[in-house]
């Protein structure tokens, strides 16, 4: 079964500050991959999704992340984070059947 | 426009005693699914739907049973609940599967003593 594995379990940035969080997978085909971003309290909300076409994609909020194959990512990054972005953020792999598998997520803090 | 509701929110439970979590959805969407989330373990899935009448396992289905005998809804059942169920158990829900964006409930926070 599919698999992702988020290296980061807290990261701390600066408000204006650029973000880069770190997600591995491991599948067989080739993935549908995600990034979902869960504030305290709530369910998760779609950031962005991959499964074809342009490597770089574009999500809400000014999130974008990146597929590399060759490295078995997909790397969620923004330019310059604001207070509001502080949450947990969980990148998913998913297959034909939506059988879909979570990292262990990621927690954002952002410094004033 | 309700999406995806989950009923209770919260709920205790004794070891050994029995519950069931409902998921409703008003967007006639296909498939369903329940996760459980844990401290560092993200969340995991313990059961799934892809239609009416249909469920498979997931990664985490000891101890769970689901059915879907409407299109709706999707309700998850803990026949005699261990403390090792304690969680936050997630509804979601997918147009289809392949691909598509999954909607999340709000959440039902499980407590077994």
């Amino acid at each position: 079964a599919q698999s992702v594995t988020q290296p980061d379990i807290h990261i701390t940035v600066s408000e204006g500050a650029s973000l880069e969080l770190r997600c591995n997978y491991s599948y067989g085909a080739t993935p549908y991959l995600f990034w979902y971003v869960q504030s305290p309290g709530q369910g998760l909300q779609l950031l962005l999704k991959y499964f074809s076409g342009d490597t770089l994609v574009q999500g809400i909020k000014g999130f974008e992340a990146e597929f590399k194959r060759s490295q078995s990512s997909f790397n969620l990054r923004k330019p310059s984070v604001h207070w509001s972005d502080a949450a947990e953020y969980f990148c998913a792999v998913g297959n034909n059947n939506n059988d879909m598998r979570f990292g262990a997520g990621t927690r954002l803090t952002v410094k004033p | 426009n309700a999406g995806v509701t989950q009923t209770p929110k919260f709920r205790v439970l004794k070891t050994g005693q029995s519950m069931t979590l409902l998921c409703a959805q008003d967007m006639n969407h296909e498939y369903m699914y329940w996760y459980r989330q844990d401290p560092g373990m993200g969340l995991r899935l313990i059961h799934y739907s892809v239609g009416e009448g249909t469920t498979a396992k997931g990664e985490v289905p000891d101890g769970y049973n689901v059915s879907r005998l409407k299109k709706q809804n999707f309700l998850l059942g803990l026949e005699s609940a261990a403390p090792s169920q304690t969680s936050v158990y997630f509804c979601a829900s997918s147009r289809t599967g392949g691909g598509e964006k999954l909607f999340f409930g709000s959440g039902t926070q499980l407590s077994v003593l």
